[in-house]
């Protein structure tokens, strides 16, 4: 079955410093992948999709991701975290016309 | 409005009531969805409706029953429910076929059963 995994339930990172979240996918073909983000108590956000072409993506909120391949993986990445991101972040990925597989999320906190 | 719209954000019902969930997208897609999210626990595709006909039921209970008059509104109507269905219900939307297949969400209504 297709799939995606997160490896990390629970990240904590120094506001200002790098952040970097793990998702390995498991889909035969080039896989449309997606990151969301969900604040505590809020509906999940699109922070960036790929699906071909250029397999560095730029995001929303200054996130970007990297599709590899040869990895089967596609991490989000943040150079430098703010307060507010603090929150709970899914991979996704598609897995027919109207059904996407969603990861089991990891939960980013941030400390001053 | 824009975007995906649910109503009521925040419900608190006793086990005998009956009560319902809206979702309202804005965006013309023509596929919407209704999820439970429940803490600790993965996110659940309850139901799917792509141009009103239903495709996915994922062994929910008949306490939880969809309808969807037009590919704009979603409803969920709620009936002697559980405590343990007490979660965030979160709806969203797609173009199928065609797009690329991202989801967006409402808000979500958090549910309380007493």
């Amino acid at each position: 079955a297709q799939s995606v995994t997160q490896p990390d339930i629970h990240i904590t990172v120094s506001e200002g410093a790098s952040l970097e979240l793990r998702c390995n996918y498991s889909y035969g073909a080039t896989p449309y992948l997606f990151w969301y983000v969900q604040s505590p108590g809020q509906g999940l956000q699109l922070l960036l999709k790929y699906f071909s072409g250029d397999t560095l993506v730029q995001g929303i909120k200054g996130f970007e991701a990297e599709f590899k391949r040869s990895q089967s993986s596609f991490n989000l990445r943040k150079p430098s975290v703010h307060w507010s991101d603090a929150a709970e972040y899914f991979c996704a990925g598609r897995e027919n016309d109207y059904k996407l597989s969603f990861g089991a999320g990891t939960t980013v906190t941030v400390r001053a | 409005e824009t975007g995906v719209t649910q109503t009521p954000r925040h419900l608190v019902m006793g086990m005998t009531n009956k009560k319902s969930l809206k979702c309202e997208q804005h965006l013309g897609h023509n596929a919407m969805y209704w999820y439970k999210q429940s803490a600790k626990k993965p996110l659940e595709l309850m139901f799917v409706y792509s141009l009103e006909e239903r495709v996915e039921n994922n062994s929910v209970p008949s306490r939880f029953s969809p309808e969807c008059p037009n590919s704009s509104h979603l409803f969920l109507h709620l009936h002697t429910l559980q405590p343990e269905d007490s979660a965030l219900y979160l709806c969203a939307s797609s173009q199928r076929a065609g797009g690329t297949y991202e989801q967006y969400f409402g808000p979500g209504t958090r549910l309380t059963v007493t």
